[in-house]
């Protein structure tokens, strides 16, 4: 079975501009998890969706930043406008379902570099 | 967002001895524990995971949880050089789904 894809593996882009990153979960898990890794914060939850429904935002960083889930097998990040702080590496996640105990499986991760 | 704190190492250990990975976390009401894997540049990769207290062992590796202490940890018996990575430890909250992780541990088993 595939596992959860992300896209794209690697952006490089300037300050200002918009940035969407892309995932598909795990067909038949109906939890979505974004995720932003740093060295100086690790992985930090930026927002949860349960059967497409955004369930818990409060890790989003600002209004720069937006998520959806319009339908089970996709969701998008956006970031409007990028700013260097911004880079990291955004990773989608997918579970099961909302009972606590699933596990959780990662993308591969979208390497953002905002110059 | 809830507390999950590791020491963040780096850990050296030789090979063939015992790595010992602490975490605590601070939502008492905290259900589920995850040990994750992550190699440089790669995504973050589930070893186990434990719900009860007491141990949990797989292999050459051996979760343990004390929920009254807040207390989970990995123990990697015969360390190889292949594990050496960062460890993360990610708890799962009885509110909802939402797993947070820590910071992670940096381990290296030297040859």
């Amino acid at each position: 079975d595939a596992g959860v894809i992300q896209s794209p593996r690697h952006e490089v882009t300037e300050m200002g501009q918009e940035v969407t990153l892309r995932c598909k979960p795990i067909s038949g898990h109906n939890s979505l998890f974004w995720y932003r890794q740093t060295m100086m914060r690790g992985l930090e939850l930026l927002i949860y969706f349960n059967n497409n429904v955004p369930i818990d935002d409060s890790g989003m960083p600002e209004d720069r930043f937006s998520a959806k889930m319009p339908n089970a097998s996709f969701s998008t990040l956006k970031i409007q406008p990028s700013e260097p702080r911004d880079s990291a590496v955004y990773f989608c996640a997918s579970s099961l379902g909302a009972s606590s105990g699933n596990t959780i499986y990662f993308g591969e991760g979208s390497w953002l570099t905002v110059v | 967002q809830k507390e999950v704190e590791q020491n963040s190492g780096p850990l050296s250990v030789p090979e063939g001895a015992i790595a010992s990975l602490n975490c605590t976390y601070s939502d008492r009401g905290s259900q589920s524990f995850f040990w994750y894997r992550q190699y440089s540049g790669k995504s973050p990769e589930l070893i186990m995971f434990i719900y009860s207290n007491g141990d949990k062992e797989d292999g050459r590796f051996t979760a343990q949880l004390n929920k009254a202490s807040q207390y989970v940890s990995l123990l990697i018996r015969d360390s190889q050089p292949s594990d050496s990575a960062t460890y993360l430890c990610a708890v799962n909250t009885d509110t909802g789904n939402q797993f947070y992780f820590g910071t992670g541990t940096s381990l290296t088993v030297i040859p």
